[in-house]
């Protein structure tokens, strides 16, 4: 059975940063593109960035670029998102996602597997 | 990037009837690609239907899906208490793969 736990969520200041991780089990880790999607009650669901199987491919969401940081540990089956310079606008549930499709670029795909999802809250 | 518009809003039906779903595309979605999620209260989004008809292995054929271009449909064909959640299609023909703002199904 997939699973994918996420941890690091936090309140913290507008301009702090915040590195969120997620670990899976169930899967062949390291054959699948893995993805960050939040989620907002005013704005729903957002992809916000998505890393190939081996790294070498990396995607961001316009709202994520230059700010936010996707990486993988294949070894530790291990997904992160680096978030500096926090906004209110970044406040939002994360998702850890699986890509449905092996070996799939992570520029497209659907997702097939999902956490649980950890909080982020950006305020003063 | 291609905006996905859901309707209706929410959709409220008894037991036994048929829910359909609507999502349209602001452009043409390369190759079907559109999913669906449900997601329930408290729970992560779970797939539904890939490839705008492919049905997801854990859902039973009362839901299916369909639909070309820029309309998509997914058709819950008798509605059961379970059933009850909201329902988000995606595309992930054009990067970045967007969302939908949701339908929220209701039981009577």
């Amino acid at each position: 059975e997939v699973q994918l736990v996420e941890s690091g969520g936090a309140l913290v200041q507008p301009g702090r940063s915040l590195r969120l991780s997620c670990t899976a089990s169930g899967f062949t880790f390291d054959d699948y593109a893995m993805h960050w999607v939040r989620q907002t009650p005013g704005k729903g669901l957002e992809w916000v960035a998505g890393i190939g199987w081996n790294g070498d491919s990396i995607y961001y969401a316009d709202s994520a670029k230059g700010r936010f940081t996707i990486s993988r540990d294949n070894m530790k089956k291990s997904l992160f998102v680096e978030m500096k310079s926090l906004r209110p606008e970044d406040t939002a549930l994360y998702f850890c996602a699986k890509d449905a499709l092996r070996w799939n670029t992570p520029e497209n795909g659907y997702l097939d597997s999902w956490g649980q999802g950890t909080l982020v809250t950006v305020s003063s | 990037e291609i905006v996905l518009t859901q309707s209706p809003g929410t959709l409220s039906l008894s037991p036994g009837e048929r829910a359909t779903l609507s999502c349209r595309a602001s452009q043409s979605v390369s190759s079907n690609y559109i999913a669906w999620y449900q997601q329930k209260p408290g729970q992560a989004p779970r797939l539904v239907v890939y490839g705008a008809s492919s049905g997801a292995a854990v859902f039973p054929d009362r839901f299916s899906g369909s639909g070309s271009g820029t309309d998509f449909t997914l058709t819950i064909s008798r509605l059961e208490p379970e059933d009850s959640a909201v329902y988000y299609c995606q595309q992930y023909g054009s990067p970045p793969r967007t969302f939908g703002q949701g339908t929220k199904v209701e039981i009577k």
